[in-house]
């Protein structure tokens, strides 16, 4: 069985543009989480979306966005970009919202902003 | 809020020896704790969750609600057992909303 797949796993963008990043989660997998991952704040959560609907946000500005598609595909954006947000972005897929608590991660995708 | 502390961030021991990474937690309900491992070039993994009670590569870990800790412990570490080690901590039933200890580099060394 394939794991989860992140597309891009590395990109540059500059200050001011946007990213979107992709997310394949393992087959049969519902629930998809994004976290974000810097050597000073560690991994922080950013959120949660299962069956389409996002089930839970992290403390991030508004210019974090995600979405999940029907396939449970998912995709997270990041507009007019910060030096900030420098990082490297995991996502993780899970079984359904209320499972035992495994999350699989995938390889990560590493935006680094100029 | 919740918050998960890893006090410390390397942690060295020899082959053989005893090893322990401390994870504290802060959380008024009843939380679900987890320790991730990350080893060198692979993905980040589930190594154990409290609500099995199981023992994974020998590893266990008890939850202390006492203390608020979720330590994990070893009785001898091997070499492969190097690697960086993330205390997680959840609620209710969202198991993909995870709060991350900042993690230990763990060494065993020969």
């Amino acid at each position: 069985k394939a794991g989860v797949t992140q597309t891009p796993r590395y990109l540059i963008k500059t200050r001011g543009q946007q990213v979107t990043l992709s997310c394949s989660p393992i087959s049969g997998h519902r629930s998809v989480s994004w976290y974000q991952q810097t050597p000073g704040q560690g991994l922080q959560f950013l959120f949660e979306y299962f069956s389409e609907t996002q089930r839970n946000k992290g403390n991030f500005p508004g210019r974090f966005s995600g979405r999940q598609f029907s396939n449970s595909r998912s995709e997270m954006n990041v507009s007019t970009l910060e030096l900030g947000d420098s990082a490297l972005y995991l996502c993780a897929s899970s079984l359904s919202a209320g499972n035992t608590g495994e999350l699989f991660f995938g390889e990560g995708s590493r935006l680094t902003v100029l | 809020a919740q918050r998960v502390t890893q006090p410390e961030k390397l942690l060295s021991v020899f082959k053989g020896a005893p090893v322990e990474l401390k994870c504290n937690y802060s959380y008024s309900g009843s939380p679900e704790l987890f320790w991730y491992v990350q080893y060198s070039r692979q993905r980040l993994q589930l190594l154990l969750r409290h609500i099995s009670r199981e023992s994974i590569k020998g590893f266990t870990a008890d939850l202390n609600k006492g203390e608020t800790s979720f330590h994990l412990k070893k009785p001898f570490a091997q070499e492969e057992d190097s690697a960086m080690y993330y205390c997680a901590l959840t609620w209710g039933t969202s198991y993909g909303k995870l709060t991350f200890g900042q993690g230990t580099i763990l060494t065993v060394h020969p």
